[in-house]
């Protein structure tokens, strides 16, 4: 069954520092998301893109975060200075089309700011 | 998005049905009501999804109120890799353009005893 993928599944990094996490999505999915968990908390919604550009954004999703699908197969989430807070699970996720389709997420990436 | 309401936590035997309720009495007309669920340390997962009738796959059924103000997902035969959390979402395809983010909330916590 296809998988979305993401790498690293853990990463750590100082305040401040820049990260960036990696995601493949399914080949024939048109939509791609990330979300959110914080430890103990819901899933929240980050952001959505669909034909190259961002078609929604949450009030988290501020200037600090950017998103590109640099070559039609990886879609990138850049964090540009992590703070503390930053600290979470981060879920990529992608949906063939809209109506008849459900997400498929991937196993997620482990943030975590020191 | 319409609202949700379901029970914080649940607990069934191994190999017994269990029926997960979600109340959603705000429901438009349009919203499909979809399930998915989160094992431990994992991403969220696709289960099932319904607009009116009711709806049948590998993983489970879902048992949609004549007046689609509530919904039962039902797992026929409970196995210890079913403990998860699990969460009812409605989704209106129709609106918001292409964005159809998903909104979780709590869920309902379903523990499996063997």
């Amino acid at each position: 069954e296809p998988e979305v993928t993401q790498t690293p599944s853990h990463q750590v990094t100082q305040m401040g520092q820049e990260v960036i996490l990696r995601c493949v999505p399914i080949s024939n999915h048109l939509y791609f998301y990330w979300y959110r968990q914080i430890l103990g908390q819901k899933v929240e919604f980050l952001v959505s893109f669909y034909n190259n550009e961002i078609s929604e954004k949450s009030e988290i999703f501020d200037d600090q975060f950017s998103v590109e699908r640099p070559d039609g197969s990886n879609f990138t989430l850049k964090i540009r200075s992590t703070k503390l807070e930053d600290s979470a699970m981060y879920f990529c996720a992608s949906c063939r089309e809209q109506k008849n389709y459900g997400y498929t997420f991937g196993s997620g990436t482990r943030l975590t700011v020191v | 998005d319409a609202k949700t309401t379901q029970p914080n936590s649940m607990e069934s035997n191994e190999e017994e049905p269990v029926h997960l309720p979600c109340n959603h009495s705000t429901i438009s007309g349009t919203d499909y009501i979809h399930w998915y669920r989160q094992l431990p340390s994992q991403g969220p997962e696709y289960v099932i999804h319904g607009l009116t009738s009711n709806v049948n796959n590998r993983m489970a059924s879902l048992a949609i109120a004549e007046d689609r103000k509530s919904s039962t997902l039902i797992l026929h035969r409970a196995t210890l890799r079913d403990a998860a959390v699990y969460y009812c979402i409605l989704r209106d395809p129709n609106s918001g353009g292409s964005n159809y983010k998903l909104t979780f909330g709590k869920g309902t916590l379903l523990t499996v005893n063997p």
